[in-house]
């Protein structure tokens, strides 16, 4: 089955800062890309999510890269704010179920 | 607003217990699914479900099943509880066509004593 590795795990940036997280997966079938944030206490939420189809997307501050050749895609946050210091969670889906990178916690600090 | 609704935020059973976790979703979503998360390993995949009566294993299936036997409720079921079963517990739904954006449920924090 798919397998997701995400790294680093830990990340800690000043405010301003640009925060990258990288996942690689090993699926050549899947075709979705979604990245997940999750705050202290809270349940996972949707931020930006990006199609096989597709190489690249941004969401104002957000930004998805894939490079399905590497099977490796990225998270991009600039001009990072306190308010970004969560649990960020990438995964990949070949249509079925998703299946989740450990992790980063990324913690912002003014 | 899609709303995934679990039955109990916070559980704490016996070793040996028969333990239902339940989830509700309101949204008439296809596919549901639980997860469970834990410090340092992220959400791993327990079991999904495409429809009603259909169930597929994840990735760490054992010691679980589920049942669903309504479409909005799909119950986790710990036959026989073991403290290596403490964890958060997360429910999630999709609609299935067009998008794959999970719902989440507010999670049941399960302790197994």
């Amino acid at each position: 089955g798919e397998n997701v590795e995400q790294h680093p795990s830990t990340l800690s940036v000043q405010e301003g800062d640009s925060a990258v997280i990288k996942c690689t997966y090993s699926d050549s079938a899947s075709n979705y890309f979604p990245w997940y944030k999750q705050e202290l206490g809270k349940r996972p939420q949707l931020i930006i999510d990006i199609r096989s189809n597709v190489g690249e997307k941004k969401d104002q501050r957000i930004a998805v890269t894939l490079n399905k050749t590497a099977k490796h895609f990225s998270l991009h946050i600039t001009e990072t704010q306190p308010e970004d210091s969560a649990v960020y969670f990438c995964a990949a889906s070949t249509g079925t179920a998703l299946i989740f990178g450990k992790g980063t916690t990324l913690s912002v600090s003014s | 607003d899609v709303k995934v609704t679990q039955s109990s935020r916070y559980l704490v059973k016996r070793t040996g217990e028969k333990v239902f976790l339940e989830c509700v979703q309101d949204m008439d979503h296809e596919n549901m699914f639980w997860y469970r998360q834990d410090p340092g390993l992220g959400l791993r995949l327990i079991y999904f479900s495409y429809d009603v009566k259909m169930k597929e294993k994840g990735d760490i299936p054992e010691g679980y099943s589920v049942s669903r036997e309504k479409k909005e409720r799909f119950s986790l079921i710990l036959e026989s509880a073991s403290t290596n079963q403490t964890s958060m517990y997360l429910c999630a739904s999709h609609p299935g066509t067009n998008t794959e954006k999970l719902f989440f449920g507010s999670g049941t924090q399960l302790s197994v004593l």
